[in-house]
């Protein structure tokens, strides 16, 4: 089956600089890359994904990258705020007719102020 | 106006006892899931079912059984529970149409504790 990796497992950051989270993948079929953000206590909120047509995508201050030949994909985020301090997961699909999402470990970010 | 809502949030139940989850979504989404998420936090599926069928079944313990009434429900019943089920579990779900594991909402998730 599928394996994700994800690093680094914790990223210390200076609010306004920028993290990056980086996963790779195993399944080369695999065409779907969501990326969740956990705050504590809370269920994992959907914040960006990218489909493998695609080699990047951005929303604001987020933006992911795929690279589908070396099998890895990443989180940018810059302008980094005390907000952002939660728990990242990046994960992997075959996309249609796999309903299963391979979770990496994710990373626990934490932005100083 | 919650998406997906689990009941309860918090359970604290004693080995050996059998306990119900329960998961609704309003979102009008055809598939549902349940996930556990461990101590480690790592994210792993266990069941998934759309429009009421089963279509994932994990390596899970026969003791874990989930049942979907219909497709805005979905509950998770365990036997015998044992220490190593104490866990978080989440209920998600994906919107129709997409035939995959696209774009899944969480909700907030259950805090089961055996002792």
């Amino acid at each position: 089956g599928e394996n994700v990796e994800q690093h680094p497992s914790t990223l210390s950051v200076q609010e306004g600089d920028s993290a990056v989270i980086k996963c790779t993948y195993s399944d080369s079929a695999s065409n779907y890359f969501p990326w969740y953000k956990q705050e504590l206590g809370k269920g994992p909120q959907l914040i960006i994904d990218i489909r493998s047509n695609v080699g990047e995508k951005k929303d604001q201050r987020i933006a992911v990258t795929l690279n589908k030949t070396a099998k890895h994909f990443s989180l940018h985020i810059t302008e980094t705020q005390p907000e952002d301090s939660a728990v990242y997961f990046c994960a992997a699909s075959l996309g249609p007719g796999d309903y299963k999402l391979s979770f990496g470990a994710g990373t626990t970010v934490t932005v100083r102020a | 106006d919650t998406a997906v809502s689990q009941t309860p949030k918090y359970l604290v139940t004693q080995m050996g006892n059998d306990k119900s989850i329960k998961c609704e979504q309003n979102l009008g989404h055809d598939t549902m899931y349940w996930y556990k998420q461990d101590s480690k936090k790592f994210l792993k599926i266990m069941f998934s079912y759309n429009n009421k069928e089963l279509i994932i079944n994990e390596t899970v313990p026969n003791r874990f059984s989930p049942k979907s009434p219909d497709k805005a429900h979905l509950n998770l019943h365990i036997n015998s529970l044992e220490l190593g089920d104490s866990a978080v579990y989440f209920c998600a779900s994906s919107p129709p149409g997409r035939g995959s594991a696209y774009e899944q909402y969480f909700g907030p998730g259950t805090r089961l504790t055996v002792t």
